[in-house]
């Protein structure tokens, strides 16, 4: 167990739709981030929050949006569903940026599966 | 930006027998390097990571990875394998000079045992 929690394990929902995903950080951890698990493109990053404050943008479409909360939770938000937006999204969390020595480890969910139909 | 590049999607192999999965990075001057492993239907599981010091890197699970940084590669080693290691393993570095220590995955290598 990372110590990372993600909400709901598995969706199912209609293209056009719009789904929140939620994630829980490990006690203790600042930083935040949503990764894309998808066949053919692998594991994606999208977004990167610290501490309540977007840090850095990956591939994340404009359809998708993310926010972290002052308790340090965060969601992810897709709207607009498509086919292709089916994969496992992951939130993963640590404990700080540019911190020296602790090589910014972080720390997988166990991912939300997003089946859009 | 960085790259990763793991050269094998699968590797099959018996059980006993030994195992090297491979990982290439682009080139700068300043990494860390990581494998994760996934389990069927899990979240990645960190293996071990290299920060700095020694090149050879010791994991869980019996594993171990060795850094050079002249040919920017980052293998995972295990002596004999598991059953139980099935699974799929990536490898992933984060650009220290970059300052962003956002970890770039390569495309997995799924590695099967027989037994």
């Amino acid at each position: 167990d990372s110590g990372v929690t993600q909400t709901p394990k598995h969706l199912i929902t209609a293209t056009g739709q719009r789904v929140t995903l939620r994630c829980s950080p490990r006690s203790g951890d600042l930083s935040v981030y949503w990764y894309q698990q998808s066949l053919d493109q692998g594991l994606q990053f999208l977004i990167q929050y610290y501490n309540g404050e977007e840090r850095a943008k990956g591939n994340i479409l404009e359809r998708f949006s993310a926010q972290q909360f002052p308790d340090l939770h965060s969601e992810l938000n897709l709207s607009s569903l498509e086919l292709g937006d089916s994969a496992l999204y992951f939130c993963a969390s640590s404990e700080a940026i540019g911190q020296g020595g602790s090589g910014n480890t972080i720390y997988f969910g166990e991912g939300s599966w997003l089946t859009v139909v | 930006a960085q790259s990763v590049t793991q050269l094998d999607s699968q590797v099959p192999v018996f059980e006993e027998a030994p195992v090297e999965l491979r990982c290439n990075y682009s080139s700068s001057v300043s990494v860390y390097l990581f494998w994760y492993v996934q389990y069927p239907n899990q979240g990645l599981q960190l293996l071990l990571k290299y920060l700095s010091g020694s090149t050879l890197v010791k994991g869980i699970n019996g594993f171990e990875a060795e850094f050079n940084k002249s040919q920017t590669s980052f293998h995972l080693r295990k002596p004999s394998v598991h059953i139980s290691d099935t699974a799929e393993y990536f490898c992933a570095v984060s650009d220290i000079a970059g300052g962003s220590y956002i970890p770039t995955f390569g495309r997995g290598t799924s590695l099967i045992v027989h037994p």
